[in-house]
């Protein structure tokens, strides 16, 4: 059974502090890992994807990706009380199948 | 300009009945998908259709039957209702790579009473 693994939280950080969001995932095959950010009531959207061993930056946010360790993350700097949503991690498996997480909950506190 | 979208966005219905959750993406992707979010938020893929192929088909009860009319357009008929397919129900639609780059719908909450 292929799994992605989350910690559900939830996270409280204060705002303007860095929020760390962290992701495990099963499948050694797997070969792109995205993020989704859901608020309540509403649906997910892709906030950013990564599929080279590494780091990727986009604006505050950096997606890590450590292939040996199986292990993705999601870093948010000077988070903000807008940022306060669940943030889903998803790893492309193959043949157009996507599985997410369970999600984190993140509270930013003004 | 709409996406994704899907009607109806609240469905409440009784135990037994059948419904039907009608999507429609304006993209131009060839890929269209039906995720289930329960109660405790885990999404989880249901069927995957490709240029109107069903591509995956999860483990999932008889009693639901997608439909893809056309690359654009993908239903999802239920039979047969029961308490436990209460849940947001998420059309999402992708291009070919990497596929987990995915547009989602609105939801549509469905409540079996």
């Amino acid at each position: 059974q292929k799994e992605v693994e989350q910690n559900s939280g939830p996270l409280s950080v204060p705002e303007g502090a860095i929020a760390s969001l962290n992701c495990t995932y099963s499948d050694r095959g797997s070969q792109s890992f995205f993020w989704y950010r859901q608020y309540s009531g509403k649906s997910p959207e892709l906030i950013m994807f990564i599929y080279s061993n590494g780091d990727k930056e986009d604006g505050r946010f950096t997606a890590q990706l450590n292939k040996a360790s199986q292990y993705v993350s999601l870093l948010i700097r000077d988070s903000q009380p807008s940022d306060s949503a669940t943030y889903l991690c998803a790893a492309d498996t193959g043949g157009f199948k996507t599985i997410f997480g369970a999600g984190t909950r993140l509270f930013v506190k003004a | 300009d709409t996406a994704v979208s899907q009607t109806p966005k609240y469905l409440v219905t009784q135990m037994g009945n059948d419904k039907s959750i009608k999507c429609e993406q304006n993209l131009g992707h060839d890929t269209m998908y039906w995720y289930k979010q329960d109660s405790k938020k885990f999404l989880k893929i249901m069927f995957s259709y490709n240029n109107k192929e069903l591509i995956i088909n999860e483990t999932v009860p008889n009693r639901f039957s997608p439909k893809s009319p056309d690359k654009a357009h993908l239903n999802l008929h239920i039979n047969s209702l029961e308490l436990g397919d209460s849940a947001v129900y998420f059309c999402a639609s992708s291009q070919d790579a990497p596929a987990g780059v995915l547009d989602f719908g609105p939801g549509t909450r469905l409540t079996v009473t």
